[in-house]
């Protein structure tokens, strides 16, 4: 069956460490991932992409490295700061269609204490 | 002012009551997409559409159903409520062209089905 996995327990860190986020899938053969990040009770806003013939997308302090063999995303915060905290979601297309249409993971919570 | 937004933003409601959400956009986008989100659950999408004319469903549209008013306006209903239709909904909006385009949430209705 077709599956994105996120770690559903709570990633907690301290401040200033580099948190690191992983997203596996199985089934799929997506051209791109996506990265969310997602407050409560808010909706999700667009963090990166990263399409299958790159290895690695940096933007600040974000960082995302997509491994096709691997079936395998990881996103990375360097320097986390508190305000870091929240929900971030993976996300990729199918490809079944001639049209987006993205499938979530069920996101990792981030903690990032003081 | 919001790009996508979504009213009501929280609705308490009993069985078998006609419930109807309305998302608005001023990104103009062609693209809208309506998803529920559940504890420990990814975004589910119930129903998309990528232009005014062209209305599908997605994974979860049994008991719900979509009108696209207008390019900016897309409304999800939900013809007799029931308590498993407890949710957070999000409205999402994308521009057309590439498929790997982003998608832009909105704030998200709470909706309690009692």
């Amino acid at each position: 069956s077709q599956k994105i996995e996120q770690n559903s327990e709570a990633l907690n860190i301290q401040e200033g460490k580099t948190a690191t986020l992983t997203c596996n899938y199985t089934n799929y053969s997506p051209a791109y991932l996506q990265w969310y990040r997602q407050d409560p009770g808010r909706g999700p806003v667009f963090l990166l992409l990263i399409r299958e013939n790159e290895k690695e997308k940096r933007k600040e302090r974000l960082k995302v490295t997509f491994d096709t063999t691997l079936k395998q995303s990881l996103f990375h915060i360097t320097a986390s700061q508190p305000a870091d905290s929240a929900t971030y979601l993976c996300a990729l297309d199918p490809m079944n269609t001639g049209f987006q249409k993205l499938v979530f993971g069920t996101g990792t919570r981030l903690l990032v204490s003081p | 002012d919001a790009d996508v937004t979504q009213t009501p933003r929280n609705r308490i409601t009993k069985t078998g009551k006609r419930i109807m959400l309305e998302c608005s956009q001023t990104k103009g986008h062609d693209r809208m997409y309506w998803y529920r989100q559940d504890p420990g659950l990814g975004l589910q999408l119930i129903y998309y559409s990528f232009d005014v004319k062209d209305i599908n469903k997605g994974e979860i549209s049994d008991g719900y159903s979509v009108s696209r008013q207008a390019q900016a306006k897309f409304s999800l209903s939900l013809e007799s409520a029931i308590p498993n239709q407890t949710a957070l909904y999000f409205c999402a909006t994308s521009p057309g062209g590439d498929r790997s385009n982003e998608q832009f949430f909105g704030p998200g209705t709470r909706l309690t089905v009692l």
